[in-house]
């Protein structure tokens, strides 16, 4: 099946520090959406993007769908410690039968020293 | 705003036994997703339901199944449970079957002993 490669696994950085994370896959995706996740609770929506080259903001996160639809970054500037999470990219394609389920990578796992 | 609702969000069962998981969308959302979610995992994508038929199905094993009601709520029945079903069982909702942006409920901690 689709598979997802996300990196970094974990970062461990600096309050005020830019993060920067990425997911590449061998196949195609039609969308790519990033979530956050905290320890016992549901992932939530960050960004969604829907169109190659893409490059959405949302708040002190951006994200960029690549060109070449088999990637996607998510910067996020200057970190406060609430950022702690995992962050999860996650793919869609289009089967045509609609309500396509997600392929998820693996997640990032962010650690903010304060 | 309103999200999407999963109960029970706790459930400890035995080995063998059977278990039923709910999910309520958010309103006015029309299809439901559900996915699995084991220990230090990623979410692994079970089953959806757009307008009470299903729509796509990823690595759901045959001991489960699912049904999206006419009130767009949706129940996952899970049978013979096995010690690998532990996990956390998330529900997500979107509005219109081909809608790109899937927002996830709490999830329910099945815990198989």
């Amino acid at each position: 099946g689709q598979q997802l490669n996300q990196s970094p696994q974990s970062m461990f950085i600096q309050e005020g520090e830019d993060v920067s994370m990425n997911c590449t896959s061998s196949s195609i995706f039609n969308t790519w959406l990033w979530y956050k996740q905290e320890p016992g609770e549901g992932p939530v929506l960050l960004i969604a993007l829907y169109k190659a080259g893409e490059l959405t903001s949302n708040g002190r996160l951006t994200a960029q769908f690549g060109i070449t639809r088999k990637d996607s970054f998510l910067n996020i500037s200057a970190s406060i410690p609430s950022d702690v999470g995992i962050y999860f990219c996650a793919g869609r394609t289009y089967s045509g039968g609609g309500a396509d389920g997600l392929t998820f990578g693996k997640g990032t796992h962010l650690i903010i020293q304060p | 705003a309103a999200g999407v609702i999963q109960s029970p969000r706790h459930l400890i069962k035995e080995k063998r036994e059977t278990a039923t998981l709910k999910c309520y969308p958010i309103p006015r959302h029309d299809t439901v997703y559900w996915y699995q979610q084991g220990p230090g995992q990623d979410p692994q994508f079970l089953i959806s339901f757009y307008e009470k038929m299903q729509s796509d199905k990823g690595s759901i094993p045959d001991r489960f199944s699912a049904q999206q009601f006419s009130d767009y709520h949706s129940e996952l029945n899970m049978s013979s449970l096995e010690l690998g079903d532990s996990a956390l069982y998330f529900c997500a909702s979107s509005l219109g079957g081909d809608s790109y942006e899937q927002y996830f409920g709490p999830g329910t901690r099945l815990t198989v002993t």
